[in-house]
């Protein structure tokens, strides 16, 4: 079956360390992938995707991901995390054919201490 | 450029009782999709609609209802509401509807609907 695992549900950093979520798929070929990120109370707002081509993509708020075919991975990346990064993150697939059917990951809880 | 509106924000109902949710897509785009989110369950598929037709459902059982307007708003329905109806209903929508699945979603804010 097709699924999206986060394995880590909540993650503590300190301001200006780096960041890595982690998130794998299964599926039998290339999805398209995504990573959103939801503020309490607010909807999700889309960071970055993969469709095809460089396998590192750049996104908002110094954001970026690396596709990782070999591992059927898609893990978010930042240099720095900042206080106001503290939000919940999303990994999300659209699976070939399945239009705007997005299966979404359990979700990482980002916490940021000063 | 507005974004995705949700309304209501926010909603009470009772058990038994029905709801219609409403979302006006980002102007110019065709395909709306609607997610539920739940504590228990993360973040669902409940169905997508692309020129008034509904193209893709999720596993939700038939009191989920939906539709879509000529001019792209949508609406949800749940009927014979429950308690475990209860969660962040989001809309999304998209400037096309590729089957590809190669979209990008801009989501609304979300409408919370709690059933006592």
């Amino acid at each position: 079956a097709q699924s999206v695992t986060q394995p880590d549900i909540h993650i503590t950093v300190s301001e200006g360390a780096s960041l890595e979520l982690r998130c794998n798929y299964s599926y039998g070929a290339t999805p398209y992938l995504f990573w959103y990120v939801q503020s309490p109370g607010q909807g999700l707002q889309l960071l970055l995707k993969y469709f095809s081509g460089d396998t590192l993509v750049q996104g908002i708020k110094g954001f970026e991901a690396e596709f990782k075919r070999s591992q059927s991975s898609f893990n978010l990346r930042k240099p720095s995390v900042h206080w106001s990064d503290a939000a919940e993150y999303f990994c999300a697939v659209a699976f070939t054919g399945g239009g705007n059917k997005l299966t979404f990951g359990t979700g990482t809880q980002l916490k940021v201490e000063l | 450029k507005a974004g995705v509106t949700q309304t209501p924000r926010y909603l009470i109902k009772t058990r038994g009782q029905q709801v219609t949710l409403s979302c006006s897509p980002i102007s110019g785009h065709r395909s709306v999709s609607w997610y539920q989110q739940t504590p228990g369950q993360g973040l669902q598929f409940l169905f997508e609609y692309f020129s008034e037709t509904q193209r893709n459902k999720g596993n939700f059982p038939g009191r989920f209802s939906g539709r879509q307007f000529s001019n792209s708003r949508s609406e949800m329905n749940v009927s014979t509401l429950e308690l475990g109806d209860s969660a962040l209903y989001l809309c999304a929508s998209s400037l096309s509807g590729q089957r590809s699945g190669a979209n990008v979603l801009t989501f609304g804010a979300g409408s919370r609907l709690t059933v006592l």
